[in-house]
């Protein structure tokens, strides 16, 4: 099984200030047909997961565009250009090249 | 737009069975993977399992702790993926989600609201 490995697991962020969450896989998620199924997902406290990033650099639709996702191979990166404090949550990097699909064990973001 | 609504949650006694359904709307179930993700509440997620898409031929991956327990299937006509759980254990205690991929590939880009199965005696 692939390991995704999220650090910080917990990040008191400023509103206002950047926010950077790191995903590291053990093994590369580039598939077979040339795509990497890195995804971002952000769940809000009583709520289900909701997709922000996919195929490691994709805004979802309705996605703010201070979201972006970065990286390649094994090393994968969220970035929040300016904190906002709808931001708080947990947020989950996802593979979905190789089954069993993975998850990293989240990252709690907080405001200071 | 997509849309999922999970029901067949409950309490259920370690060994025991249930079913859960997932409606689906707003898109052809059959033309999209499907799948089922469960969260132990607080905890993080874990994927469950997967039923290819029609064209795709339809096959069914599930994660090592629920395979031989746990079938997923689903009835086009009815637009609904079901996950018929066998054999409960405390350890399948958790909040379960569909989940597909209808616009984002190789992601999980509509969610259901989820539904709280919780096995104890």
């Amino acid at each position: 099984d692939i390991v995704m490995t999220q650090t910080p697991l917990s990040s008191p962020v400023t509103l206002g200030q950047p926010a950077s969450i790191s995903c590291r896989s053990s093994q590369s998620l580039g598939h077979s047909n040339e795509n990497t199924y890195l995804s971002w997902l952000q769940q809000r406290p009583g709520q289900p997961p909701r997709l922000l990033i996919y195929k490691i650099s994709n805004r979802f639709s309705g996605v703010p565009d201070r979201f972006s996702g970065s990286g390649a191979g094994t090393d994968f990166t969220l970035k929040i250009s300016r904190v906002e404090a709808e931001d708080v949550g947990v947020y989950y990097c996802m593979q979905a090249t190789q089954i069993p699909y993975t998850f990293g064990q989240g990252t709690k973001l907080e405001i200071k | 737009e997509a849309h999922l609504v999970e029901s067949g949650g409950g309490f259920v006694k370690p060994g025991g069975s249930l079913g859960l359904s997932c409606a689906a709307s707003g898109f052809a179930l059959s033309n999209v993977w499907m799948n089922w993700v469960r969260q132990v509440p607080g905890k993080g997620l874990e994927w469950v399992a997967r039923i290819i898409s029609k064209a795709g031929g339809g096959a069914t991956d599930y994660a090592a702790p629920v395979k031989g327990r746990f079938t997923i299937s689903r009835d086009d006509s009815k637009n609904t993926l079901y996950l018929q759980m066998n054999s409960l254990q405390s350890e399948d205690t958790a909040v379960y989600y569909c989940a597909t991929s209808v616009t984002a590939p190789g992601a999980f880009d509509y969610w259901g609201q989820g539904t709280l199965v919780t096995v104890s005696s």
